[in-house]
């Protein structure tokens, strides 16, 4: 069975710090694919970013890096110099086992104050 | 261009009525989905369609139907509504089924059942 953790619910930073959002996942799967997602308060779903578990190289987007360690299964999400507007809800989410559906993490919710 | 768009977004109405959520994608894909977020923020899938036929249906209740005219339009019939069914309702779209693809969002519709 597929389950994907993200242990932190709430995250409160001040601007300017560096915060890691965490998530495992956990599978019987030899190679397969993560997403992360960002809720802003306005609601909408933004997609960010796909990751893959034979790569574990980092990713740097901007201030957005992605790290992906096989042996803990922690796909882990930094913000560097966090600003207001990264305040939002994150979720990571797995590709669940058939129909192309995604499997959300209880998402973390990250309030970045001035 | 709106690439998911979804009509209403907002949606307030009485025990035991019938209504109906529209969705439409512009970005020429072939996979279309229903997920359902809860007051929690738990978002979870209900229904996955791939070129007009339906190939998840995660034990919604059958009050629910989805109806795909076509690729680009999966729409959501709720009959019977209960307090229960107030959430946020969330169609999804991707090029096709598979582990791999990226899921875009429309901004939701908020569903209220007094």
């Amino acid at each position: 069975a597929q389950k994907v953790t993200q242990a932190q619910t709430e995250i409160s930073v001040v601007e300017k710090e560096d915060v890691t959002l965490d998530c495992v996942y956990e599978t019987r799967d030899t190679t397969y694919y993560l997403f992360w997602y960002k809720q802003p308060p306005s609601g909408e779903l933004v997609f960010l970013i796909r990751r893959n578990s034979f790569d574990e190289q980092n990713e740097i987007s901007g201030r957005y890096s992605w790290n992906f360690q096989k042996s803990t299964s922690s796909f882990n999400f930094t913000i560097t110099a966090s600003q207001v507007v990264d305040s939002a809800v994150y979720f990571c989410a797995p590709p669940g086992n058939q129909g192309g559906k995604l499997i959300f993490g209880q998402g973390t919710e990250l309030s970045v104050k001035p | 261009d709106t690439a998911v768009s979804q009509t209403p977004k907002y949606l307030v109405t009485q025990m035991g009525n019938d209504k109906s959520i529209k969705c439409e994608q512009n970005l020429g894909h072939d996979t279309m989905y229903w997920y359902k977020q809860d007051s929690k923020k738990f978002l979870k899938i209900m229904f996955s369609y791939n070129n007009k036929e339906l190939i998840i249906n995660e034990t919604v209740p059958n009050r629910f139907s989805p109806k795909s005219p076509d690729k680009a339009h999966l729409n959501l019939h709720i009959n019977s509504l209960e307090l229960g069914d107030s959430a946020v309702y969330f169609c999804a779209s991707s090029q096709v089924v598979g582990a791999y693809n990226e899921q875009f969002f429309g901004p939701g519709t908020r569903l209220t059942v007094l």
